[in-house]
């Protein structure tokens, strides 16, 4: 069974404070994907991880990929309120699929 | 360009009668997704659809849920006799062939069966 287990599932956290979601999933997959989702919203990509050991940062966030270990790593680095979403890791499972199986999602909230 | 679109953006409906949810996936997209987000469950795959090709069906629930897409455009996903278990957001996505990680979501239809 195709699975992906984020943690934590819920974040509270000030601003101004570093933080860490982490994602394993249970393929071989060489690739991981992120997504943003604000409340009453749909999907928006953030981060496209394509190979082991890809890195890719944006602003305040930072994802990165270890296959070997089957974990993805989001990092959050001085939150800001605007962060306050779900985010959501995305694995295509094995040989290319084009089913993305999600993680539940980690709700993240930043207070002031 | 225009994104994915979906309609209805709301739908609530008695337990027992059919819905129809549409998809207007983005123009020369030929991969068409459907997902189901749930509390309970989370996003699930229901069904993947590529050109003409036979679609992938393995994340359908059961047999009272269907899709088509027709001339390889717009998708729409049908749902039998539905019942209370059936509320969630209903999200669509599209992509270029082989760009599965390049997909993009429409914002969804909020089911509610009473």
């Amino acid at each position: 069974e195709l699975k992906v287990e984020q943690n934590p599932l819920f974040l509270s956290m000030q601003e101004g404070k570093n933080y860490t979601i982490y994602c394993n999933y249970s393929t071989t997959s060489d690739r991981l994907y992120w997504y943003r989702q604000d409340p009453g919203k749909s999907l928006e990509s953030l981060f496209v991880l394509l190979s082991n050991g890809a890195v890719k940062q944006e602003g305040r966030l930072m994802a990165s990929l270890d296959t070997k270990a089957r974990l993805s790593t989001l990092h959050i680095t001085a939150a800001v309120h605007d962060l306050s979403a779900t985010y959501f890791c995305a694995d295509p499972g094995e040989g290319g699929s084009e089913k993305l199986v999600f993680g539940k999602g980690t709700k993240l909230t930043v207070n002031p | 360009g225009a994104g994915v679109s979906q309609s209805p953006s709301n739908k609530v409906t008695e337990k027992g009668k059919d819905v129809e949810l549409r998809c207007d996936p983005i123009s020369g997209h030929t991969a068409l997704y459907w997902y189901r987000q749930s509390l309970g469950q989370g996003l699930e795959f229901l069904i993947y659809f590529q050109g003409n090709s036979a679609p992938d069906k393995s994340g359908l629930p059961s047999d009272r849920f269907s899709a088509e897409r027709t001339g390889g455009s717009v998708s729409t996903l049908t749902i039998q006799r539905t019942q209370q278990e059936d509320s969630a957001v209903y999200l669509c996505a599209s992509s270029l062939r082989g760009r599965a990680h390049e997909q993009y979501f429409g914002p969804g239809t909020r089911l509610t069966v009473t």
